[in-house]
């Protein structure tokens, strides 16, 4: 079956620098992906949504300076966390739809641990 | 707007027991899916159920069974014979429209406890 794939797992990087996460359709082309984020104990709050060929949606509240997103390719979407400070320590996780043609079926990454030390 | 509101923060029983999970939603879109998610503590979403406004049917699978009444927007998921397995948070979560479909709004989650 279709498969969304992020990497890396687990990242963790110092306070200031940047980090890429990735998101690829392993098995099928997205043409749209979404971007979620999970603090602890607390629900998953969309992002942003990842087109295509061109620029990103956010969601009210998210800084699209510091969450660069890039969608460059049909099976890769990344997720760009700039000048990470600590308060970005988070769970990141990625969906993408398999389209119409698939019932418009819906798959989660395993997620993206990203801790800023 | 569109929301999903689980009311049960935490929810505790022992193995055996049957539990009901709540999920109340609100969309003004006439198509939309809901769905229901596990999440474990490796954090990765288990896909559960997804059910289309047209499709008002209880579904039942395996101990799993879900009630979707539209009279009350309620989406409501029931383990039967709980295990501790089970123990885990789940996610109810809506997809209005059939031009958003991929993007979904979640609720706050209820995290179950089942104890031996």
């Amino acid at each position: 079956g279709a498969v969304v794939s992020q990497h890396p797992s687990w990242v963790i990087c110092k306070s200031g620098t940047s980090v890429k996460i990735e998101c690829r359709s392993l098995d099928f082309q997205a043409t749209t992906m979404f971007w979620y984020r999970q603090f602890p104990k607390q629900s998953l709050m969309l992002m942003a949504t990842s087109n295509e060929g061109s620029k990103a949606t956010y969601e009210q509240g998210v800084e699209k300076d510091k969450f660069l997103i890039n969608h460059a390719s049909l099976t890769l979407s990344t997720l760009t966390v700039t000048s990470a400070h600590p308060e970005d320590s988070s769970f990141y996780i990625c969906s993408a739809s398999a389209g119409q043609t698939s019932g418009n079926t819906i798959y989660f990454g395993e997620g993206s641990w990203l801790t800023v030390v | 707007a569109q929301k999903v509101t689980q009311a049960q923060t935490e929810i505790s029983v022992v193995e055996k027991e049957d539990v009901t999970l709540d999920c109340v939603y609100e969309t003004r879109d006439t198509t939309y899916y809901l769905f229901w998610y596990k999440q474990p503590p490796s954090g990765e979403l288990v896909f559960l159920i997804r059910r289309n406004s047209f499709d008002e049917q209880n579904e039942i699978s395996g101990r799993y069974s879900w009630n979707f009444q539209k009279s009350t927007s309620s989406f409501n998921f029931t383990i039967t014979a709980s295990q501790v397995v089970d123990s885990a948070v789940y996610f109810c979560a809506l997809s209005g429209g059939s031009s958003n479909t991929g993007k979904l709004i979640f609720g706050q989650g209820t995290t179950l406890q089942v104890k031996p």
